[in-house]
């Protein structure tokens, strides 16, 4: 049974440009969430989604952010006109109901905004 | 203010010594979760306690939860270079949206050969 997947692994995007990070979960699993941890910075809940809905989108910035998760496919965060700030490892991770069950997280995707 | 303290924030220790980490809420905890992240890679999962008192093991390590169900440690016996890693706790709360986990900072772990 293959992990979580994410790709690509290191994104480089110029300021201004979009950036698109994909999450296939584990075999399985309907939940997906994705986490941001920034340098020297603890990691931290962006958003939760089923599969065709967002349940949580509390830690997601309010501007420039999105995500989804269709019926086929992995799910996806899009970070448009990117700046500096964005640079960060972001991951991905996923569970097969959500509550007390354990998450399970990809490798992540490191993007570099120059 | 941070939810989750975690101490020591690093920790370096001679192989073959114990260590502990602990994870420290300033809330009751729903459910706590121990991973271990090696650098420039994503997050293991090592363990998940929920109820006050728990205990689990998986090899040499060994994760605990108080009965108050706020503070948590995670021992470690006979280190290995392979401990090597940050290690991160992270919570769910009660009233907190599920799947949202809350983390702490990590204690990033060197063992000397």
């Amino acid at each position: 049974n293959a992990g979580v997947m994410q790709n690509p692994r290191h994104l480089v995007r110029r300021r201004g440009q979009e950036a698109r990070l994909r999450c296939s979960p584990m075999k399985g699993h309907s939940h997906v969430y994705w986490y941001r941890q920034l340098p020297e910075e603890g990691l931290k809940f962006m958003v939760y989604l089923q599969k065709e809905n967002i349940i949580d989108e509390s830690g997601m910035p309010k501007e420039r952010f999105s995500a989804e998760f269709p019926k086929e496919g992995p799910s996806i965060l899009r970070i448009q006109q990117v700046v500096r700030g964005d640079s960060a490892a972001y991951f991905c991770a996923s569970s097969p109901i959500p509550g007390t069950y354990e998450q399970y997280f990809g490798p992540g995707t490191r993007l570099t905004v120059t | 203010s941070q939810e989750l303290e975690q101490s020591p924030q690093s920790l370096i220790v001679q192989e073959g010594k114990n260590l502990t980490i602990n994870c420290t809420s300033s809330k009751t905890l729903y459910g706590l979760y121990w991973y271990k992240q090696k650098y420039g890679e994503g997050l293991i999962f090592l363990m998940m306690l929920q109820k006050g008192g728990e205990e689990k093991s998986h090899e040499k390590i060994t994760a605990k939860l108080d009965e108050k169900k706020q503070q948590s440690s995670l021992h470690i016996t006979a280190s290995q270079p392979s401990h090597a890693g940050i290690y991160l706790c992270g919570a769910e709360f009660y009233g907190g949206s599920q799947g949202n986990l809350i983390f702490g900072k990590g204690t990033k772990l060197s063992v000397k050969p």
